[in-house]
C-alpha cells in the first residue's frame, strides 16, 4: 500500500514568491492533516480536512496560507507571498477515521525562504 | 487544552545499552498518548499508542510504554538499543476520541557505536 506521498521534497525561494506543496494521501482515508515543523520542534496543525471540507483552520495564517482539497483526495498549501520565517518542513498526513488519531505521515517538504 | 513536556532534547546512549525518553503531559480530559518516531529526512512513524485498557503499551522494533495516569507520563522504553534506533521521537497528546494531537517538541536519540 503507498504511504502518503508529498511534493516537492525540496523548495528554495527568494522571499515574496509563491510557494505550492502538494500531498497525496493514503487511499481511502477521508481526513488529511497539513501540519508545520520548525526546526527543533514538534509539528503543529495548520488544518484538517474531513473530505472536501476544511474542519479545523484556526491555525492556518489567512494572510498568506491557503489550502485546498478538491474532490476530496488530493491537496494543495499554498504560500503567497513567502516570508522569511516560513523556512520549514511542511507536513502532510493522512487518516482513516478521525478519532482514533492514528496518522500517517508523508515525509515532507522543505522549505528555505531567503 | 492539552500539553505535552518531553524533559531531554537529546539523550545520547552506548548501543545495547537501555534507554528511556520522558514525556509528561498535561490535560483536564481523558487522552488518548502517542509516541512517533522520525528518521533524518522522512516523515514521523507511529511507534506505539496508547488508548485505554493495559497501561503498558508495546510497540514496533521492541519499544514500549507505560501510560502513568498519577504522574501524567507516558515514558518510552527500550532495554537495549541498536544504531539504527537513531532518531528523533516525538510524544504526542491528543483528548480521547479526538484527531487534535499536540507534540512534544522532541527528543533526539544519538546511539553510540
Amino acid at each position: 500500500e503507498a504511504g502518503v506521498v508529498q511534493s516537492p521534497r525540496y523548495k528554495i525561494i527568494e522571499k515574496k514568491q509563491p510557494v505550492a506543496f502538494w500531498c497525496n494521501p493514503i487511499s481511502g482515508h477521508n481526513t488529511l492533516y497539513w501540519y508545520l515543523q520548525n526546526l527543533g520542534q514538534g509539528p503543529e496543525l495548520l488544518i484538517r480536512y474531513e473530505n472536501e471540507e476544511a474542519v479545523d483552520d484556526s491555525q492556518l495564517p489567512k494572510d498568506r496560507f491557503s489550502a485546498e482539497r478538491l474532490k476530496g483526495v488530493d491537496s494543495t498549501l499554498k504560500i503567497q507571498p513567502a516570508e522569511l520565517g516560513d523556512s520549514a518542513v511542511y507536513l502532510c498526513a493522512s487518516s482513516l477515521i478521525t478519532g482514533a488519531g492514528e496518522l500517517f505521515f508523508g515525509e515532507g517538504s522543505r522549505l528555505t525562504v531567503l | 487544552a492539552q500539553s505535552v513536556t518531553q524533559l531531554d532534547s537529546q539523550v545520547p546512549v552506548f548501543e545495547e545499552a537501555p534507554v528511556e525518553l520522558r514525556c509528561n503531559y498535561s490535560s483536564s480530559v481523558s487522552v488518548y498518548l502517542f509516541w512517533y518516531v522520525q528518521y533524518p529526512n522522512q516523515g514521523l512513524q507511529l511507534l506505539l499508542k496508547y488508548l485505554s485498557g493495559s497501561t503498558l503499551v508495546k510497540g514496533i522494533n521492541g519499544f514500549e510504554a507505560e501510560f502513568n495516569k498519577s504522574q501524567t507520563s507516558f515514558h518510552l522504553r527500550k532495554p537495549s538499543v541498536h544504531i539504527s534506533d537513531t532518531a528523533e521521537y516525538f510524544c504526542a497528546v491528543g483528548p480521547a476520541g479526538s484527531y487534535q494531537l499536540t507534540f512534544g517538541k522532541g527528543t533526539k536519540l544519538s546511539v553510540i557505536p
